[in-house]
């Protein structure tokens, strides 16, 4: 299985600030993907991630919110702008395998105050 | 559009018992199916996968899942429950591209 990591684990933020979310994979990859999973809810895609190209955002999410970069075939990040509590919620990377099935970073949990 | 309904948000089973996890859903042409299973403060852990073939898919840690292509399901299911197994489980379904996850089942496994 693929090794994914992310930083920060956690973090707690003042309304108005941005935090930027790094996501590394232990190979490289064409499609990667950022969700967002607030308490107790399912998985929202925020968008997908390819490299050599502007992300491609899903419907309620917009790039001045939450611009994406992915500068290689290992790494991505995500940045939360201008944070509201609304924006408090686990951030989560995934890759996606040729056979179709994603593996997960571990997560990072935002709290906005 | 594509859908996952996981019907049940919570499953509690006594451990040695079997359990079934529900999953529905409606997905344009051939399905791509999948279950991720969540442990406390984890990140999502692929489980299973159905694409194509053999109607039964086993996957790791003992579980296995059923595709039914006249009812649109794909339970989850394990012989015996562990303790160990109390979780929040996802179904994911969609084409080839991305898919969508169900709200998640939280199982509960009972000494």
């Amino acid at each position: 299985s693929a090794v994914i990591s992310q930083k920060p684990s956690r973090d707690i933020c003042q309304r108005g600030t941005s935090l930027t979310i790094q996501c590394q994979v232990d190979s490289q990859v064409t499609m990667m993907f950022w969700y967002r999973q607030q308490p107790g809810q399912s998985l929202t895609l925020i968008a997908t991630a390819n490299q050599g190209s502007e992300a491609t955002y899903e419907s309620g999410f917009v790039i001045d919110k939450f611009p994406i970069s992915r500068p290689n075939l290992t790494f991505s990040t995500l940045t939360v702008s201008n944070m509201s509590p609304e924006d408090s919620s686990i951030y989560l990377c995934s890759r996606r395998e040729s056979s179709y099935e994603q593996y997960f970073g571990p997560g990072t949990r935002l709290t906005v105050t | 559009a594509q859908s996952v309904a996981q019907p049940e948000d919570q499953v509690n089973v006594a451990e040695g018992n079997p359990l079934t996890v529900k999953c529905t859903y409606s997905v344009s042409g051939n399905p791509y199916l999948f279950w991720y299973v969540q442990y406390p403060n984890r990140g999502l852990q692929f489980l299973l996968k159905y694409i194509t073939g053999d109607n039964l898919v086993k996957g790791s840690y003992g579980f296995e899942a059923e595709f039914n292509k006249s009812q649109t399901s794909f339970h989850l299911k394990k012989p015996s429950a562990l303790v160990s197994d109390s979780a929040l489980y996802f179904c994911a379904a969609g084409g080839s591209y991305i898919p969508t996850f169900g709200r998640g089942t939280s199982l509960i496994v009972h000494p």
